[in-house]
């Protein structure tokens, strides 16, 4: 039972390359988040999806695409690499229903755009 | 503008001391108010969580409280440990929409030996 897993840990990047990032989770959780976390400020949110086949904009989706092909897996994509994207990238899950469920976290992404 | 504001942003306390944490928030329409512990190079991993009727929750050594009336909540660390070296992010839960959380910039505590 892994949890909420992210790959790859870390990556660097040039400037206009792409890559997407993985979120995978075995807890049958309906709701997956990606967010960002940046110094000195709260972890904001790019996109969510609240179901298989399904995403929503967050805070700060420009830059970035989404997809939720299956329940398990939330892949967050950037097409066109800015220095401006150079974050830690975490995904979280959580069950469907009210605000009170939990919101659980993987261990991060650490990109860096040169 | 929904907001959730900590201080201090970092504090340094000896091992076995006491520490609390601050959280003011401005977030309408409250739901809960959530406490998570960060370590270093890991994700958010939760503490406690409150409701508005709810005014003090404990989990082991950890003790969070709010006061709905002023907006306030804390987080006090009893007999601290090493292993207590960590951010601590105060989260703001609204009581609408699926997605909606306020995160504050968090407190990054160091325990010294």
């Amino acid at each position: 039972n892994a949890g909420v897993t992210q790959t790859p840990k870390f990556r660097v990047l040039k400037t206009g390359q792409s890559m997407t990032l993985l979120c995978a989770q075995d807890m049958n959780h309906e709701y997956m988040y990606w967010y960002r976390q940046d110094p000195g400020m709260g972890l904001r949110l790019i996109h969510y999806s609240v179901g298989e086949g399904t995403t929503a904009k967050g805070e700060v989706p420009d830059g970035y695409n989404v997809s939720r092909l299956k329940k398990q897996n939330f892949l967050l994509g950037l097409e066109s690499a800015a220095p401006s994207q150079t974050s830690v990238y975490f995904c979280a899950t959580r069950l469907a229903g009210g605000p009170e469920e939990t919101q659980y976290f993987g261990p991060g992404t650490r990109l860096l755009v040169l | 503008k929904n907001q959730v504001e900590q201080s201090p942003q970092s504090l340094i306390i000896l091992e076995g001391k006491n520490c609390t944490l601050q959280c003011n928030y401005t977030v309408s329409p409250f739901s809960n108010l959530r406490w998570y512990k960060q370590d270093t190079g890991r994700g958010p991993v939760s503490l406690t969580i409150m409701t508005f009727s709810e005014n003090t929750k404990s989990n082991g050594r950890y003790t969070a409280t709010l006061d709905a009336d002023t907006k306030q909540s804390s987080l006090h660390i009893t007999a601290s440990q090493l292993s207590d070296s960590a951010s601590y992010i105060c989260v703001v839960s609204l009581n609408s929409g699926t997605y909606k959380y306020i995160f504050g910039t968090g407190t990054r505590l160091k325990v010294l030996a």
